[in-house]
């Protein structure tokens, strides 16, 4: 009930492309749902997040879109760069202030 | 504004010792997470601790420990060191309301031999 699933495990894009990472949760009670972007030899990073209350929310090239009923939420990157290349993990806050990962997907993004 | 501090950057040590990282949060900030990262098994949560207190525990055996201080810095005790303890270990930073996500610091990675 506590998980977080993320797919895919890896995932190759043209430059230009849309890249989209999926993750699905069980328990309601999880109500802020952020993302991360880590590069090789540095911490996670907070690149977006959105919470239950509302469908979709837009920063610049990154959109999460937010499915409450189906218990989904989803990362598009728009005209993927390369310097997009890196592991996104989605994560989701429980009710006890414990933030929950994903198991990360490694994004590489062919010039 | 300066970010999250975890020292040392590296660390190797013996099977059977132990460890003490450290991790100075951002100022204001009064929750310090920590997490393992390994290839295998992602970010495990290790402990949260807030205004001094643990308020949330991970599924580690008893000899990871935690504390916090009085100025909100935290610091990480491994005791009797195993090779499996080889690891990124990361300190993340936070409000600890439901304002808002982490920041993490660049971690501590610990190479057991």
């Amino acid at each position: 009930q506590q998980q977080v699933k993320q797919s895919p495990q890896s995932l190759i894009v043209q430059k230009g492309g849309i890249s989209i990472i999926n993750c699905a949760y069980e328990n309601t009670a999880f109500d802020y749902f952020p993302w991360y972007q880590q590069f090789p030899g540095k911490g996670p990073a907070l690149l977006i997040a959105i919470r239950p209350d509302v469908s979709e929310k837009k920063e610049g090239r990154f959109t999460i879109s937010f499915n409450k009923s189906a218990k989904q939420f989803s990362l598009h990157i728009m005209d993927s760069q390369p310097g997009d290349s890196a592991t996104y993990f989605c994560a989701a806050l429980t009710g006890g202030f414990k933030t929950i990962f994903g198991a990360g997907t490694r994004l590489f993004v062919k010039a | 504004k300066a970010g999250v501090t975890q020292t040392p950057r590296y660390l190797i040590k013996t099977r059977g010792q132990q460890v003490t990282l450290s991790c100075s949060p951002i100022s204001g900030h009064r929750s310090v997470s920590w997490y393992q990262q390994t290839p295998g098994q992602g970010l495990q949560f290790l402990f949260e601790y807030f205004s001094e207190t643990q308020r949330n525990k991970g599924n580690f055996p008893g000899r990871f420990s935690g504390r916090q201080f009085s100025n909100s810095r935290s610091e990480m005790n491994v005791s009797t060191l195993e090779l499996g303890d080889s690891a990124l270990y990361l300190c993340a930073s936070s409000l600890g309301d439901r304002s808002g996500g982490y920041t993490f610091g660049s971690g501590t990675r610990l190479t057991v031999v």
